[in-house]
């Protein structure tokens, strides 16, 4: 859905586990998703996409998970670094709707040592 | 890889000045995009265009225009530039009009702030 929230939801994990960020959209008819990672004082960066006919697509130590049923996506990240630390957003485009894009609030991933 | 640049990281202008804002993309992308990026209200977006020549307004359109007369730049303007407009701004491009299962690719943005 459309961004909203004044504070973003944070999630903390320990270096080396595994993190799940999960975002809920808002449109039924959305075709294609998207999940970008935001660096502090850099643009958002292209990570994992997948499409409406699919329910699961794996890259490189990232999972993401569509469960149309609940209008629920989620992107898994394995074995957590450092590196990883970063606000992640998901995005939603319906082809019906002129192929407008919709950017989810985010959510910041913080990573303990 | 796709290379999406933006002129300027840091940008100071004054009140009323007329402001541009520059962006080039290296992978003959059709659509390009620009973005505000605000705390609390996400990604908004200004102004779009599927083609030299052509641009749309996107949701806050006020206060801005475009100019693309190159496939690989596109060009914000603010044209009497006000405080409100003090922001982080991002351009993107993708291929194919319509999106198409093609990812916008992003910049890494210019912040903008007017005094």
């Amino acid at each position: 859905g459309e961004s909203v929230g004044l504070h973003l939801p944070t999630l903390s994990v320990q270096e080396g586990d595994n993190s799940i960020i999960n975002c809920a959209y808002s449109n039924s008819a959305s075709d294609y998703f998207i999940w970008y990672k935001q660096e502090s004082g850099k643009g958002p960066q292209f990570i994992i996409d997948i499409r409406s006919n699919m329910d699961k697509r794996q890259g490189q130590r990232v999972t993401v998970l569509l469960n149309k049923t609940v209008k629920h996506l989620s992107l898994q990240i394995a074995a957590t670094q450092p590196g990883d630390s970063a606000v992640y957003f998901c995005a939603e485009i319906a082809y019906s709707s002129a192929s407008k894009i919709i950017f989810g609030s985010g959510t910041r991933l913080s990573i303990r040592p | 890889d796709v290379k999406v640049t933006q002129s300027s990281r840091y940008l100071v202008k004054r009140t009323g000045e007329k402001v541009f804002l520059e962006c080039v993309q290296d992978m003959d992308h059709e659509n390009m995009f620009w973005y505000r990026q605000d705390p609390g209200l996400g990604l908004r977006l200004i102004y779009f265009s599927y083609d030299v020549k052509m641009k749309e307004k996107g949701d806050i359109p006020e206060g801005y225009s475009v100019s693309r007369e190159k496939k690989e730049r596109f060009s914000l303007i603010l044209e009497s530039a006000s405080t409100n407009q003090t922001s982080m701004y991002l351009c993107a491009s993708s291929l194919f009009p319509g999106g198409d299962n093609q990812p916008q690719h992003f910049g890494d943005g210019t912040r903008l702030s007017i005094l």
